[in-house]
């Protein structure tokens, strides 16, 4: 069936460093991926989403490519600030139904910034 | 904004016991939805509806029931709850040709 890898479980950085969390899936066809972050006591939000290969999703500095052919949806920020600290979970959405509230989620990734 | 409200938010429950979350949306969706949150497992998908008086199962539906009697209200029924289904429990709701889901702020229980 369909998955989701994120490479990192968790990533400590500085504010004003680079952000790269890594996202692979498995799917068949044109799967609709996402970025969602959680902060404490919340349930997960949206980011953003992409649809198709070579789309650019991006919110709040934060992007990521839709790429087939690496089968990746990498996601980047060029300078972190303390109130990013979250986790952030990548997805993809059930393709037969087009549900966008079918998801299957990694792992989660958690994103710690130091003032 | 979205609104999903789920209670309680916070339960201990004794194993073997019937247990009973709810989650109430003020945003008209069609589609609900229950996840679980688990350390090494990510969210999975336990139960969805489209629609007052639908419930389809989600990937892991296994000693879950659940319960859409309005378009608002949706609930997830553990009739004989074990330890193992201690976890996050969260509730969603997204419009029918919507492009997201919004969730509520969770549940924690707790099967002891």
């Amino acid at each position: 069936g369909d998955s989701v890898t994120q490479t990192e479980g968790q990533v400590a950085l500085s504010e004003e460093d680079f952000l790269t969390i890594h996202c692979n899936y498995s799917a068949s066809g044109y799967p609709t991926l996402f970025w969602y972050v959680q902060y404490p006591g919340e349930g997960p939000q949206l980011l953003f989403r992409a649809s198709r290969d070579k789309e650019k999703g991006s919110s709040r500095g934060f992007e990521a490519t839709y790429d087939k052919g690496t089968t990746s949806f990498h996601l980047r920020k060029a300078s972190v600030q303390e109130s990013d600290s979250a986790v952030y979970y990548c997805a993809l959405s059930d393709q037969e139904t087009g549900n966008t509230g079918k998801l299957i989620f990694g792992l989660g990734t958690t994103l710690q910034v130091q003032p | 904004e979205a609104a999903v409200t789920q209670s309680p938010r916070n339960k201990v429950a004794v194993t073997g016991g019937k247990v009973t979350l709810s989650c109430n949306q003020t945003n008209n969706h069609n589609n609900m939805y229950w996840y679980r949150q688990d350390t090494g497992h990510g969210l999975r998908l336990i139960h969805y509806s489209y629609g007052a008086g639908s419930t389809e199962k989600g990937d892991i539906p296994d000693g879950y029931k659940a319960s859409r009697p309005s378009q608002e209200n949706f609930s997830l029924i553990l009739e004989l709850a074990t330890p193992s289904q201690t976890s996050v429990y969260f509730c969603a709701s997204g419009a029918r040709e919507g492009t997201e889901v919004f969730f509520g702020k969770g549940t924690r229980l707790t099967v002891v």
